[in-house]
């Protein structure tokens, strides 16, 4: 068990639907990472929020957003759901974001299909 | 060109083989190489990290970076069952602030050992 922990665990949803996904970090860790898992594109990052701030962008599409909240906890907002948006979805967390090296420790994800 | 590129296998072993996982990069900013195994339906969890060039073991595991190559090596002695996983390899720049913690990973593979 990383100590992170995320929520739902199953999301079953319709095409153009918005679903909200929660991610409680470890407690003590300030930085939150988001990734999405699909068969055909392997783990690719989504977003990086550090201590309630935006840090890092990756390949996260328009029409997802994400917050990180004053208690640490941070949730990504899927809207206007498409069949290929189907995935899982890890958070990861890690100490800090002012030295060389961050161990990200990772969630168990949430399954997202989108019907 | 993937950033990370891995061989998807899978790759079936019998019990106690020595096991090759290989991985080649393309970013030569990349200075943090990462080893995750991942089990069905879990998260990733880090299984050893290396800086730059080199070598470094943990039990029956070593991992290689050789930066001129740009090649990242997991090896696996006396492979056991419990090993069955996919393992990832996923490398980062490094370095306070930015996206410098973001990791890109490789597809991953598929590993099973057969008792």
């Amino acid at each position: 068990d990383s100590g992170v922990t995320q929520t739902p665990k199953h999301l079953i949803t319709a095409t153009g639907q918005r679903v909200t996904l929660r991610c409680s970090p470890r407690s003590g860790d300030l930085s939150v990472y988001w990734y999405q898992q699909s068969l055909d594109q392997g783990l690719q990052f989504l977003i990086q929020y550090y201590n309630g701030e935006e840090r890092a962008k990756g390949n996260i599409l328009e029409r997802f957003s994400a917050q990180q909240f004053p208690d640490l906890h941070s949730e990504l907002n899927l809207s206007s759901l498409e069949l290929g948006d189907s995935a899982l979805y890890f958070c990861a967390s890690s100490p800090r974001a002012d030295s060389s090296y961050n161990e990200q420790f990772f969630g168990p994800g949430t399954r997202l299909t989108v019907l | 060109q993937k950033e990370v590129e891995q061989d998807p296998g899978p790759l079936s072993v019998p019990e106690g083989a020595i096991v090759s996982l290989n991985c080649t990069y393309s970013n030569s900013a990349f200075q943090y190489f990462m080893w995750y195994r991942q089990y069905s339906r879990k998260g990733p969890e880090l299984l050893m990290y290396t800086y730059s060039s080199g070598n470094k073991e943990d039990g029956r595991f070593t991992a290689q970076v050789d930066k001129s190559s740009k090649y990242i090596s997991l090896f696996i002695r006396d492979s056991q069952p419990s090993d069955s996983a996919t393992y990832l390899c996923a490398s980062s720049r490094g370095g306070s602030g930015g996206s410098n913690y973001k990791l890109t990973f490789g597809k991953g593979t598929l590993l099973t050992v057969n008792p």
